[in-house]
């Protein structure tokens, strides 16, 4: 079992639709949790980092569901710039610092 | 306020030979962390820099090698290139607890190099 583990995609909404994905983890010690977005061939850019039970920011919203291991990212009113692949990552363990580990990334495209 | 730099924007090596990459931290952070990234697959841990030392290490071959210099920018080093080296690096930077209390782990990331082996 992978340690991170996304939606397969490609998610196809139109404009306005709201879209969710899903990401599991596998070891529960973890800590931190981050989603990023990703433009073609660009460096993922971080959207939203969650450390307790959930975030919001304008249309997007995560939650933390520690009991079963995984987050979620919620989209609100999608716009056409929103098309992008998200990853998701995972801190594993509590240290000062650390590494990511990476979800394979759910492309989403919206349609007009 | 400048954000994580990266140079060069590409390179080609031929398979054998050696590359050195380099990547400037934003300033305030401290720490540094390389990533590998494959055609269609996530961010793959190498290493992690803070203190000048390697800090934590992903499951890459000795082949692949940093440093960090007292600026806090650091170099990844990938020896005897193979085919399969062909990837975007990718340097993100943060700063340390010490400096940024709960939210020390949120990295950010360069533009990348994107390295191809022939």
């Amino acid at each position: 079992r992978k340690e991170v583990e996304q939606d397969p995609g490609p998610f196809n909404v139109p404009e306005g639709a709201t879209v969710a994905f899903n990401c599991t983890y596998s070891n529960s010690a973890s800590q931190s949790f981050f989603w990023y977005r990703q433009d073609c061939r660009k460096e993922p850019k971080l959207l939203m980092s969650v450390y307790s039970s959930g975030n919001e920011d304008g249309r997007f919203t995560a939650q933390l569901n520690r009991a079963s291991q995984y987050i979620s990212l919620l989209i609100r009113d999608s716009k056409l710039s929103d098309s992008a692949t998200y990853l998701c990552a995972v801190n594993p363990v509590y240290n000062q610092g650390g590494k990511l580990i990476f979800g394979q990334g759910t492309e989403l495209s919206v349609k007009p | 306020d400048a954000g994580v730099t990266q140079s060069p924007t590409h390179l080609i090596k031929t398979r054998g030979q050696q590359v050195t990459l380099r990547c400037s931290p934003k300033s305030g952070h401290d720490t540094v962390s390389w990533y590998q990234q494959a055609l269609g697959q996530g961010p793959q841990f190498i290493f992690q820099y803070y203190e000048e030392e390697e800090r934590q290490r992903g499951n890459f071959p000795d082949r692949f090698s940093g440093h960090q210099f007292p600026n806090y920018s650091s170099e990844l080093n990938v020896n005897a290139l193979l085919l399969g080296d062909s990837a975007l690096y990718l340097c993100a930077s943060s700063p340390s607890f010490r400096l940024a209390g709960t939210s020390y782990n949120e990295q950010f990331f360069g533009p990348g190099t994107r390295l191809t082996v022939l």
